[in-house]
C-alpha cells in the first residue's frame, strides 16, 4: 500500500459527460500529479500540484482539469468525454516539488 | 519531447534465471526511477537512482544511473513467480535553477514472464 488513495476504482459513463476523479496523497506529502495509461500512449504525465498550486503542466487536454484543494487532496475533472479518453488515471504524490513518486491504484476510466 | 526507449519489451524466462532490462534516452535525466505494475494496479516503486554510475540493490534487484545520464538498467536475480508484471523506467529532469521537475517520463514497459 503506498498510501495514496484514489476513488472511485472504476467509473463508466457515456460520451459528452463529465466526470471527478478524485486523490488523496501520502501523509505528509505536497505534491500531486496526475498521469493516463493507454495502451496506445503508455503513461503519460498529465499535471502537477504542490501545496494548492499548479506546478507543470503535460500533455493535459483542455477539456481536462484539476485542482488541489487546502486539505492536499486533488481531484481531476473530464468533460466531454470522449471514447479516447477511456483509460486508467493515476494520482501519485511526492514530499516536495520533485523527487521519489508513490502512486495511488488508479481510477479505471470506461466511456462507451 | 524527451523519449524513453526500453528494451526489450517482453521477456519469457524460467524461474531462477537473471533477467536484465534498460532504457536510454534522447536527452539526459537527473533521476532514474524504477517501477513495477502488475495488472489493474498502480506502479509500484522498486528503486530510485539520482547520480551518474550510482548502482543501488533492493534485494533482488539491482539497478544502476548511467554515466552519459541517458541510460538505467535494471537487473532481477534469481526470479521468482510473483517478479511477474511490466517494469517501467522513468526519468526526471531538472529545472535551470536546480530545482527536479515533477513530471515523470516513461518508457514503454518490459513484460515480464515467469515459468516455474
Amino acid at each position: 500500500d503506498s498510501g495514496v488513495t484514489q476513488t472511485p476504482k472504476h467509473l463508466i459513463t457515456a460520451t459528452g459527460q463529465r466526470v471527478t476523479l478524485r486523490c488523496s496523497p501520502r501523509s505528509g506529502d505536497l505534491s500531486v500529479y496526475w498521469y493516463q495509461q493507454s495502451l496506445d500512449q503508455g503513461l503519460q504525465f498529465l499535471i502537477q500540484y504542490y501545496n494548492g498550486e499548479e506546478r507543470a503542466k503535460g500533455n493535459i487536454l483542455e477539456r481536462f482539469s484539476a485542482q488541489q484543494f487546502p486539505d492536499l487532496h486533488s481531484e481531476l475533472n473530464l468533460s466531454s468525454l470522449e471514447l479516447g479518453d477511456s483509460a486508467l488515471y493515476f494520482c501519485a504524490s511526492s514530499t516536495g516539488t520533485g523527487g521519489d513518486q508513490y502512486f495511488g491504484p488508479g481510477t479505471r476510466l470506461t466511456v462507451t | 519531447g524527451q523519449q524513453l526507449n526500453q528494451s526489450p519489451q517482453s521477456m519469457f524466462i524460467q524461474e531462477g534465471e537473471d533477467v536484465s532490462m534498460n532504457c536510454t534516452s534522447s536527452s539526459i535525466f537527473n533521476t532514474w526511477l524504477w517501477y513495477k505494475q502488475d495488472p489493474g494496479e498502480g506502479p509500484v516503486l522498486l528503486i530510485a537512482l539520482y547520480k551518474a554510475g550510482e548502482l543501488t540493490s533492493n534485494g533482488r534487484l539491482t539497478a544502476q544511473f548511467g554515466i552519459t545520464r541517458k541510460d538505467s538498467f535494471l537487473n532481477i536475480s534469481a526470479s521468482i513467480p510473483s517478479d511477474v508484471g511490466i517494469y517501467f523506467c522513468a526519468g526526471q529532469s531538472r529545472r535551470a535553477g536546480g530545482t527536479s521537475y515533477g513530471k515523470l517520463t516513461f518508457g514503454q514497459g518490459t513484460i515480464l514472464t515467469v515459468h516455474p
